[in-house]
């Protein structure tokens, strides 16, 4: 199975920050991997698909890049709204697989 | 927009049984691949099942081959999980969520999750 360990496990933030969130794949998944959002009691969001595509909907400040095994979320200035815990998932194998999740709290 | 609700979710004793049903609608289900996802209380999403547009091809994660089947009823438009000998583990949200693209979803991008259930929570215990 692919591992997916997702860094940091949680980060205080203020609103208009960047956040950087990283996500590295055990093995080699070429840009098959997506990003969620999860608030409490929710369920997950999609943001980003094929590492970098975003999501329809989904507002601009976020976006993905990387490829191979390592792997960035960014939140170019975040907002309120945002606050929430972040997953990524590879797609490039059975069993899919989700990264421990990065919980982005206020400061 | 496209609707994805989960029933059947309850609490059962270890060794029991449940069906999960997702109904859809909104969509052209027949065309879509599903899968279940499922969370364990305070933990992280962890993916479960899948099972092509027309019910012949599925797949399990091995926590829960043998013991769970995924199915679905395109004239119902209803995805379901059936669950036996469930073990205290085994408790979680359970969700089911379409993938990004319509037609064969094997593997690659198409294997994001554009929509989700809102969860159904299974609860294993005596």
């Amino acid at each position: 199975d692919i591992q997916m360990t997702q860094s940091p496990s949680s980060v205080s933030a203020s609103v208009g920050d960047r956040v950087t969130i990283t996500c590295r794949a055990s093995q080699g998944i070429s840009n098959w991997l997506a990003w969620y959002q999860q608030k409490p009691g929710k369920a997950p969001k999609l943001l980003i698909y094929a590492a970098s595509s975003l999501q329809s909907g989904v507002p601009s400040r976020f976006s993905g890049s990387g490829s191979g095994t390592d792997f960035t979320l960014t939140i170019t200035s975040l907002q309120p709204e945002d606050f929430a815990t972040y997953y990524c998932q590879q797609a490039n194998s059975f069993p899919l697989t989700f990264g421990g999740g990065t919980k982005v709290e206020s400061k | 927009e496209v609707q994805l609700v989960e029933s059947g979710g309850g609490l059962v004793q270890p060794g029991g049984s449940l069906r999960l049903s997702c109904a859809a609608s909104r969509f052209t289900f027949s065309s879509y691949w599903m899968h279940w996802v499922r969370q364990a209380p305070g933990k992280g999403l962890v993916w479960v099942s899948r099972i092509n547009s027309d019910g012949s091809s599925t797949s399990y994660a091995d926590s829960v081959k043998g013991r769970f089947t995924i199915s679905r009823d395109n004239a119902k438009n209803t995805l379901y999980l059936q669950m036996n000998s469930l073990r205290a583990e085994d408790t979680a949200v359970y969700y089911c969520a379409r993938v990004g693209i319509k037609g064969f979803c094997g593997v690659g991008s198409c294997l994001r999750f554009d929509y989700w259930g809102q969860g159904t929570l299974v609860t294993v215990s005596s």
